[in-house]
């Protein structure tokens, strides 16, 4: 079975861009939750999406949004981009309603700005 | 909200050696803990997790957590140390959606 993928694994991108990263979970997972992991630090949580809901949205600028469709598919998106958003951005799936499940991550998409 | 410290954010240890990482978390609640291990390029593996059954949990690789309500700890250690588990061990608390808060890391790294 495929586990976690993102698209794309890494890109680049200037400063006041737009940018799209994508996420397709676990074959039977209905949740999806995305993560920044700046260098040097641990993921902090940025979404949770649930049947397509958002359930949960972390300290982040209304610049970040993310959207989950019914393939349970999701993706992330960052507008105006700031040399801060260069990050690891991962994406975990779990199997049932966020209650304690295993979540899942994939490798992540690496995004630079320049 | 839930938070999670872990202090020594590098550590050595000699191959065949013992690790120890600590972690302390805060919760408002009863939580749910985790242990997951970072491999360079590669994406977050499950260790090991705590749900409110057993205080002593076994992970995958020989590694084995203690959780500690009194101490509001869950320290990981393994008896012998491999090359192979040089990596950035995360511990990490979820709350009760499921939204899991990461610790800053501990970077291990294991001398031959």
């Amino acid at each position: 079975d495929a586990g976690v993928t993102q698209s794309p694994t890494h890109l680049i991108k200037t400063r006041g861009q737009h940018v799209t990263l994508r996420c397709s979970p676990i074959s039977g997972h209905k949740s999806v939750s995305w993560y920044q992991q700046v260098l040097g630090q641990g993921p902090q949580f940025i979404f949770q999406y649930y049947e397509k809901e958002e359930r949960g949205r972390g300290n982040f600028p209304d610049r970040f949004s993310a959207r989950q469709f019914p393939n349970y598919s999701s993706e992330l998106n960052v507008n105006a981009l700031l040399l801060g958003d260069s990050a690891l951005y991962l994406c975990a799936s779990s199997q049932e309603a966020p209650m304690n499940t295993e979540a899942f991550f994939g490798q992540g998409t690496r995004l630079t700005v320049v | 909200a839930q938070s999670v410290t872990q202090l020594d954010s590098h550590v050595s240890v000699s191959e065949g050696t013992p690790v120890l990482l600590r972690c302390n978390y805060s919760s408002s609640y009863s939580p749910s803990l985790f242990w997951y291990v970072q491999h360079p390029n590669k994406g977050l593996q499950l260790l090991l997790k705590y749900t409110s059954a057993a205080t002593l949990v076994k992970g995958i690789n020989g590694f084995e957590a203690e959780f500690k309500k009194s101490e509001t700890s869950f320290h990981l250690t393994k008896p012998s140390a491999h090359m192979s588990d040089a990596a950035e061990y995360f511990c990490v608390v979820s709350d009760k959606d499921n939204r899991l808060a990461f610790g800053k890391g501990n970077q291990v790294v294991v001398i031959p």
